[in-house]
């Protein structure tokens, strides 16, 4: 079955240290997105790509970066600039160009400070 | 800039009855809406769509949803609620024109009690 993947489900971040969050799909997407998800606030968006070796900020990008090097897959690195990394971390993917198709997600991975 | 209001962060409903989650929107074009539904620990998953035509749209599990202009609403409904359906429930809004902007509201946990 087609889908997106993320790992790991669970991962811990020492001070100072850089972590990587992996996202694939096989869903033959172009576009892929990755938000945060905290308590009461709904999910915000971090970072986007609409085609390989592509990619644009979103409304809470400081701190992260990513990188599109292949359709499939998606990485988002959460650095030590980030100050409050603790959260759900979603990936999805979406047919790009076409606005009235959902979103498909991920399982998510959720980040904790060590 | 649009934006998505879900007014209640908790309904509870007895297994058995209607439920009704709000959801009100604010966007200054034509919209595309969605609901979506998350279990711990999980990404959403894709309920039912709104995007144009019958006010009326029916998704998955039973759910339903009206789209209601005037009042610039997407309720999402059920008309026997399960206790299986106890999760948490976001309304998301896409602009036409905004091919990669979609704003989720905050969510609202359903819960039914038996």
């Amino acid at each position: 079955d087609g889908g997106i993947t993320q790992s790991p489900k669970y991962l811990f971040r020492k001070e100072g240290q850089n972590v990587t969050l992996s996202c694939e799909q096989n869903l033959n997407h172009d576009a892929m997105y990755w938000y945060r998800q905290d308590p009461g606030q709904g999910l915000r968006l971090i970072y986007y790509s609409q085609i390989v070796n592509d990619f644009q900020k979103g409304d809470i990008a400081e701190g992260y970066s990513v990188s599109r090097e292949k359709k499939e897959s998606f990485p988002l690195t959460v650095t030590s600039a980030q100050k409050n990394p603790t959260a759900f971390y979603l990936c999805a993917s979406r047919v790009q160009g076409r606005g009235n198709q959902p979103q498909h997600f991920g399982d998510g991975t959720r980040l904790s400070i060590l | 800039a649009q934006s998505v209001a879900q007014p209640e962060d908790q309904v509870n409903v007895a297994e058995g009855n209607p439920l009704t989650v709000k959801c009100t929107y604010s966007v200054s074009g034509n919209p595309y809406l969605f609901w979506y539904v998350q279990y711990p620990n999980r990404g959403l998953q894709f309920l039912l769509k709104y995007i144009t035509g019958d006010n009326l749209v029916k998704g998955s599990y039973g759910f339903e949803a009206e789209f209601n202009k005037s009042q610039t609403s997407f309720h999402l409904k059920k008309p026997s609620a399960l206790v299986s359906d106890s999760a948490l429930y976001f309304c998301a809004v896409r602009l036409r024109e905004a091919d990669n902007d979609m704003r989720f509201g905050a969510g609202t946990r359903l819960t039914v009690k038996p």
